[in-house]
């Protein structure tokens, strides 16, 4: 049982490239999420998804696009990045109904925008 | 709106109780968790308690659950240099299974010898 699976674990950018973080889980979970987390800061929502065809704007969602494609996945995507999108990337997903109560994150994506 | 806060650092000696504290704004939270990060990895759920409680205990792991104040704490029994690492403080607003999940800065427990 993987949980939640990212993908690169590493990326570098120069400004202005784009790029597509992808995330999968093998739980049957409803809800999907994106944060991003810079030193001091905590962990930000990006966007998130309650169920597959939808999507949601977080607290920081300018820069960034995403796309439940089904169940599973949930990419974020980059469509010109900036110097102040060099970040910590985390997807997480939550069950629903009693596996509400917790949420499994994905290892991370380390991304430098050059 | 939602927010949570968190004391960004917290120095404990070893085998002493670690507190750290958090405090939420939304009343509708339903579950308040706490998440573990050690450098460089990803965050583990610690506990978690559901908004009807005022207390769980899990071994070495206290959570404290003041709802008319919407303060949350975590204390650490005996606390071991494994326990060096960051802390999350999250709140989860709401009933639906599709509420958000929002996270505090974090609190860096650091512990001395």
């Amino acid at each position: 049982n993987a949980g939640v699976t990212q993908t690169p674990k590493f990326q570098v950018l120069k400004t202005g490239q784009s790029m597509t973080l992808q995330c999968a889980q093998d739980m049957n979970h409803n809800s999907m999420y994106w944060y991003r987390q810079d030193p001091g800061m905590g962990l930000r929502l990006i966007y998130y998804s309650a169920s597959e065809g939808t999507t949601d704007k977080g607290e920081v969602p300018n820069g960034y696009n995403v796309s439940r494609l089904n169940k599973r996945e949930f990419s974020l995507r980059l469509e010109s990045a900036a110097p102040s999108q060099t970040s910590v990337y985390f997807c997480a997903s939550r069950g629903q109904g009693a596996q509400r109560s917790e949420a499994f994150f994905g290892q991370g994506t380390r991304l430098t925008v050059v | 709106g939602e927010d949570v806060e968190q004391s960004l650092f917290l120095s404990v000696r070893e085998g002493d109780s670690s507190v750290i504290n958090c405090t939420y704004t939304d009343s509708s939270s339903t579950y308040l968790y706490w998440y573990k990060q050690e450098p460089g990895a990803g965050l583990q759920l610690l506990t978690y308690i559901f908004s009807n409680m005022d207390m769980k205990q899990d071994q070495r792991l206290t959570v404290l659950l003041n709802k008319k104040d919407k303060h949350l704490s975590l204390r650490i029994a005996d606390t071991q240099t494994g326990d060096s690492a960051i802390y999350f403080c999250a709140e989860s607003p709401g009933y639906s299974s599709a509420s958000k999940i929002i996270f505090g800065s974090g609190t860096r427990l650091s512990i001395r010898p």
